[in-house]
């Protein structure tokens, strides 16, 4: 199985400051035909189900705010709030869809300094 | 807008059977490229996929639960279940129905609201 393991686990940001949180794969998740990351990153608020914020490791889903921004291939990503918005105070989970079965970081708590 | 929402027990005992039902609205589940599945979160931690099904009845399951993990679907009512026999505090979650887009362990790009099975005599 793939192990994701996100840094750090925890983080606070002032608003308006960038966010950045990392995730490292235990193997590469970029499948050479055709050159994809297999990453995706998901916010999740409390009391809420997950939602899809990245896809493809850079792709934004269809209506989430370009302050957010995945980079990264193989086994290392980021995902980047460029301003951080109180709205955006939740826990953070990237997850491999390389091979089966699907995994997930740990999560990474962002915080309001 | 396509929802998903949860149903079954909120309760069962050790050693029983947890069942859930995920009914689907907005959207057929019939619809292609899309895989249906299950994920699991206990209190306080992260995210465990569970399995998930195509509308044909194709299964794929986390070989972790695979041994105690039935994924089914009705095509008829626009549902699909879970099932998970043998349950221990351990299964103890909340679980979410999800939609997976592109692939059967694809990322979700829709969730139900979850539900939260407690294991419990």
């Amino acid at each position: 199985d793939i192990v994701m393991t996100q840094s750090p686990d925890s983080l606070a940001v002032s608003l308006g400051e960038r966010a950045t949180i990392n995730c490292k794969s235990s193997q590469s998740v970029l499948y050479s035909s055709n050159n994809n990351n297999y990453l995706a990153w998901y916010r999740q608020k409390p009391g809420q189900p997950p939602k899809l914020l990245i896809y493809w490791a850079s792709t934004r889903e269809s209506g989430v705010p370009d302050r957010f921004s995945g980079s990264g291939s193989g086994t290392d990503f980021t995902l980047t709030i460029s301003s951080l918005q109180a709205e955006d105070v939740a826990v953070y989970y990237c997850q491999q869809y390389y091979s089966t079965p699907p995994s997930f970081g740990q999560g990474t708590k962002l915080e309001i300094k | 807008q396509l929802q998903l929402q949860e149903s079954g027990p909120g309760l069962v005992k050790p050693s029983e059977t947890l069942s859930l039902t995920c009914s689907v609205s907005g959207g057929s589940i019939t619809s292609s490229h899309y895989y249906w599945g299950w994920m699991r979160q206990p209190p306080g931690k992260g995210l465990e996929w569970i399995g998930s099904i195509y509308y044909s009845g194709s299964t794929y399951y986390n070989p972790s639960l695979k041994s105690r993990v039935t994924i089914s679907v009705d095509t008829s009512k626009n549902q699909f279940s879970l099932k998970v026999s043998s349950v221990t505090a351990a299964d103890m979650a909340v679980y979410y129905c999800a939609r997976h887009r592109g692939g059967n362990y694809h990322p979700v790009d829709y969730w139900g609201q979850g539900t939260l099975v407690t294991v419990s005599s």
